[in-house]
């Protein structure tokens, strides 16, 4: 089992459309959950941090999280085009500040 | 904009070579960590410094090695370089502890031919 898993994807959705991406971990000790955007050739840009359960809301962006499933997502409402990239899911090394990525999800938005 | 900086952006080596990356950190960062990212992959952890010591490592060989500065730079040596080392290699800087950010720099494009 991966330590991190995301469903590669594509995920399309239509323009306007609330996008859903889910990431699930294995240690049940990680405390720091991020989510990173990447464009295509460019590096990872944070978009969303997550610590506690619950869910956590930052403009058009809300992270879940639910430690008791090993499972958080990221909801993106008013999808635009411009949304258009990879999202990493990330979560800390247990009891460190280091980070286990998941491949990734491409999500594409259409006009 | 992140404030951290790597150089150079490419680089062409051919196999066997040794390649030296640099990176700066945000103003007032005190951990780097170094990624390698290979195409349709998740960045993969290579090793993490904090004031100047290694601060925990990943699973790459010994021909993977590092080196952090007064000042918070850092440096990632590779040598004998494989086909396989071919990825973009990510620099991120942070205050350290777990809830902190990593804020990742633009990258170095590596090509081992």
């Amino acid at each position: 089992q991966k330590e991190v898993e995301q469903n590669s994807g594509p995920l399309s959705v239509p323009e306007g459309a609330i996008a859903s991406l889910n990431c699930t971990y294995s240690d049940r000790g990680s405390q720091s959950f991020f989510w990173y955007r990447q464009y295509s050739g460019k590096s990872p840009e944070l978009i969303m941090s997550i610590y506690s359960n619950g869910d956590k809301e930052d403009g058009r962006f809300t992270a879940q999280l639910n430690k008791a499933s090993q499972y958080v997502s990221l909801l993106i409402r008013d999808s635009q085009p411009s949304d258009s990239a990879t999202y990493l899911c990330a979560v800390n090394i247990r009891n460190t500040d280091k980070l286990i990525f998941g491949t990734g999800t491409r999500l594409q938005v259409f006009p | 904009e992140t404030g951290v900086t790597q150089s150079p952006t490419h680089l062409i080596k051919t196999r066997g070579q040794q390649v030296t990356l640099r990176c700066s950190s945000q103003s007032g960062h005190n951990t780097v960590s170094w990624y390698q990212q290979a195409l349709g992959q998740g960045p993969q952890f290579i090793f993490q410094y904090y004031r100047e010591e290694e601060n925990g490592r990943g699973n790459f060989p010994p021909r993977f090695s590092g080196l952090q500065f007064p000042n918070y730079s850092s440096e990632l040596n590779v040598n004998a370089l494989e086909l396989d080392d071919s990825a973009l290699y990510l620099c991120a800087s942070s205050l350290g502890g777990r809830t902190n950010i990593q804020y990742f720099g633009a990258g170095t494009r590596l090509s081992v031919l």
